[in-house]
């Protein structure tokens, strides 16, 4: 069955530094993935998606992620990170069939002056 | 271009009791999937529905249905709730069509607080 692991539950950053939050699945075909920001009590607003190409993608925000499917990784990454950005992330890949998304356990990330 | 809309915003029920929860999926969309995010937890799928007929579904029992209108918006029932059932529910929208595998990407709406008590 196709999973997903974003190892860190919480991440704490000081602003203007960079970030990776990191996302593993397991997938048995060629996958297609997503990475999705919820702010507190809202809904989920897509970062970046993956579905094949050039495996480094850009997203909006200033988000990117790099697909690596010799590690089964597709992790996200911030050059900056602004206060804005705390929130909660979820890395999600698609699951075969009428298109059903599933999450990780997501990443919740702090932002220190 | 209007989004992913829910009603209501918040709700508050009671052990035993049923709940209805509307969705208008984006301009364009004709196809409605429903998650559940329980608190701390990413979401997980309930069911999709296209052309009005529920077209796959999650690890959901039966008290969980839903539907689709022509007009491509949808419900979801909840009937009998439980405490469990307390969670973020979010609907997504996304274009079907008739293929077996889709890579259309999901726009979520803000979700709508279900509190059982």
């Amino acid at each position: 069955a196709q999973s997903v692991t974003q190892p860190d539950i919480h991440i704490t950053v000081s602003e203007g530094a960079s970030l990776e939050l990191r996302c593993n699945y397991s997938y048995g075909a060629t996958p297609y993935l997503f990475w999705y920001v919820q702010s507190p009590g809202q809904g989920l607003q897509l970062l970046l998606k993956y579905f094949s190409g050039d495996t480094l993608v850009q997203g909006i925000k200033g988000f990117e992620a790099e697909f690596k499917r010799s590690q089964s990784s597709f992790n996200l990454r911030k050059p900056s990170v602004h206060w804005s950005d705390a929130a909660e992330y979820f890395c999600a890949p698609f699951s075969g069939g009428y298109n059903k998304l599933i999450f990780g356990a997501g990443t919740r990330l702090a932002v220190h002056p | 271009d209007a989004g992913v809309t829910q009603s209501p915003t918040h709700l508050i029920k009671t052990r035993g009791q049923q709940v209805t929860l509307r969705c208008s999926p984006k301009s364009g969309h004709d196809t409605v999937s429903w998650y559940q995010q329980a608190l701390g937890q990413g979401p997980q799928f309930i069911f999709q529905y296209y052309e009005e007929e529920e077209r796959q579904r999650g690890n959901f029992p039966d008290r969980f249905s839903g539907h689709q209108f022509p007009n491509y918006s949808s419900e979801l029932n909840v009937n009998a709730l439980l405490l469990g059932d307390s969670a973020l529910y979010l609907c997504a929208s996304s274009l079907g069509g008739r293929t077996t595998f889709r890579t259309d990407t999901q726009y979520f709406g803000p979700g709508t607080r279900l509190t059982v008590l």
